[in-house]
């Protein structure tokens, strides 16, 4: 079966800097991979999807990377924030039949101090 | 609605009891999931409704779990006997093509 690992359990970083959250898998290579947030509480939200045919994808402050050879993604939040922090998951879509259902990883919990 | 709805928010029950969770995904959304979140755990796939399609029921951890999906639209999870491990967040998500939208859960204790 499909095993995720995120970096760190908690990453604390200083207001402004970028924040890089990693995400690591060891067996087959997804079709989609994607990246929540999740505050204390609340279920996670959806912020991007990157497919395997894709090296990167940016929104806003986020940037998302993609290695295939490295089995690998790198989550970026650039001039990071106070309320960038939660904890962020990533997400594996096997893709094909099993299109839509999501292996999840840990998550990282971040801390942006002021 | 807006959003998907969970219900109940919080729910305590004796061990050895029957419970029902709902959950209202977005108008629209074909496919429906339902996962749960342990303390300190990452979420773990349990159903997964798309369209009228048979359900992929892989992740339901014993018979004690069942869901079902009414209309296309409103999703119970029912867990019978529970258990003291069954305690954990219960989170549904709907999609209609990528990019989960999840309730904020109900949180199952059971004494």
């Amino acid at each position: 079966s499909q095993k995720i690992e995120q970096n760190s359990e908690a990453l604390n970083i200083q207001e402004g800097k970028t924040a890089t959250l990693t995400c690591n898998y060891t067996n087959y290579s997804p079709a989609y991979l994607q990246w929540y947030r999740q505050d204390p509480g609340r279920g996670p939200v959806f912020l991007l999807l990157i497919r395997e045919n894709e090296k990167e994808k940016r929104k806003e402050r986020l940037k998302v990377t993609f290695d295939t050879t490295l089995k690998q993604s790198l989550f970026h939040i650039t001039a990071s924030q106070p309320a960038d922090s939660a904890t962020y998951l990533c997400a594996l879509d096997r893709g094909g039949t099993s299109y839509g259902k999501l292996t999840f990883g840990q998550g990282t919990i971040l801390t942006v101090h002021p | 609605g807006a959003g998907v709805s969970q219900s109940p928010s919080n729910k305590v029950t004796e061990k050895g009891k029957d419970v029902e969770l709902r959950c209202d995904p977005i108008s629209g959304h074909t496919a429906l999931y339902w996962y749960r979140q342990s303390l300190g755990q990452g979420l773990e796939f349990l159903i997964y409704f798309q369209g009228n399609s048979a359900p992929d029921k892989s992740g339901l951890p014993s018979d004690r779990f069942s869901a079902e999906r009414t209309g296309g639209s409103v999703s119970t999870l029912t867990i019978q006997r529970t258990q003291q491990e069954d305690s954990a967040v219960y989170l549904c998500a709907s999609s209609l093509d990528y990019g989960y939208t999840f309730g904020s859960g109900t949180r199952l204790t059971v004494v």
